[in-house]
């Protein structure tokens, strides 16, 4: 069974840059979830897509875009970067079904630093 | 919506000693309670759930929490620390209806030999 992978796994970009990430879910998984998690926080939930469609998005502006491919595998980019957007990106992928979202198997996340 | 909050950013414990990180709940309805552990520089897993069946949940690595509804606590425990339980420890509450996963601002764990 291979797990969630993220790629890359550290990049470092410069305010008002663009960048994307990729996520690959685990095998049979379904649905990917992406959280924000800032220096000595708790990760902040993003949004997450389910059969290519976007399924629920966090307080997070426009400039965080998605997309769900039809292997299930999954981009977050981000615009015009900003230095608060320093963090590490964390992918989740789990499998949808009745209240079943607290399974979520997580990648070793994308740490991003915007200088 | 359904929030969680942790108590004590920091925790340290001798090897051996009890663990127990705290975590307090805000929710109108019966929530969904979470833990999850983050070695460096790995992704989050799953400790062990609450989905409203047993309230004393175990999960993985001799961890259990105790669901308490009349203190809106569910705080984790384990009997003997070991130093491979040095990590930052995450309580999360499911978001109900939402699909998501509310996260605390997480406790980091220290084993002192």
């Amino acid at each position: 069974e291979t797990g969630v992978t993220q790629s890359p796994t550290h990049l470092i970009k410069t305010r008002g840059q663009q960048v994307t990430l990729r996520c690959s879910s685990q095998s049979g998984h379904n649905t990917v979830s992406w959280y924000q998690q800032a220096l000595g926080q708790g990760p902040q939930f993003i949004f997450q897509y389910y059969r290519e469609e976007e399924n629920g998005r966090g307080n997070f502006p426009p400039r965080f875009s998605g997309l769900q491919f039809p292997n299930y595998s999954s981009e977050l980019n981000v615009n015009a970067l900003e230095l608060d957007d320093s963090a590490l990106y964390l992918c989740a992928s789990s499998l949808s079904g009745t209240r079943n979202t607290g399974e979520l198997f997580f990648g070793e996340g994308s740490r991003l630093t915007v200088l | 919506a359904q929030s969680v909050t942790q108590l004590g950013s920091h925790v340290s414990v001798s090897e051996g000693a009890l663990v127990l990180l705290r975590c307090n709940y805000s929710s109108s309805v019966p929530p969904y309670l979470f833990w999850y552990v983050q070695y460096p520089n790995q992704g989050l897993q799953l400790l062990l759930k609450y989905t409203s069946a047993a309230t004393l949940v175990k999960g993985i690595n001799g961890f259990e929490a105790e669901f308490k509804k009349s203190e809106t606590s569910f705080h984790l425990t384990k009997p003997s620390a070991h130093m491979s339980d040095a990590a930052e420890y995450f309580c999360a509450v499911e978001r109900t209806g939402a699909n998501n996963l509310f996260f605390g601002t997480g406790t980091r764990l220290t084993v002192i030999p």
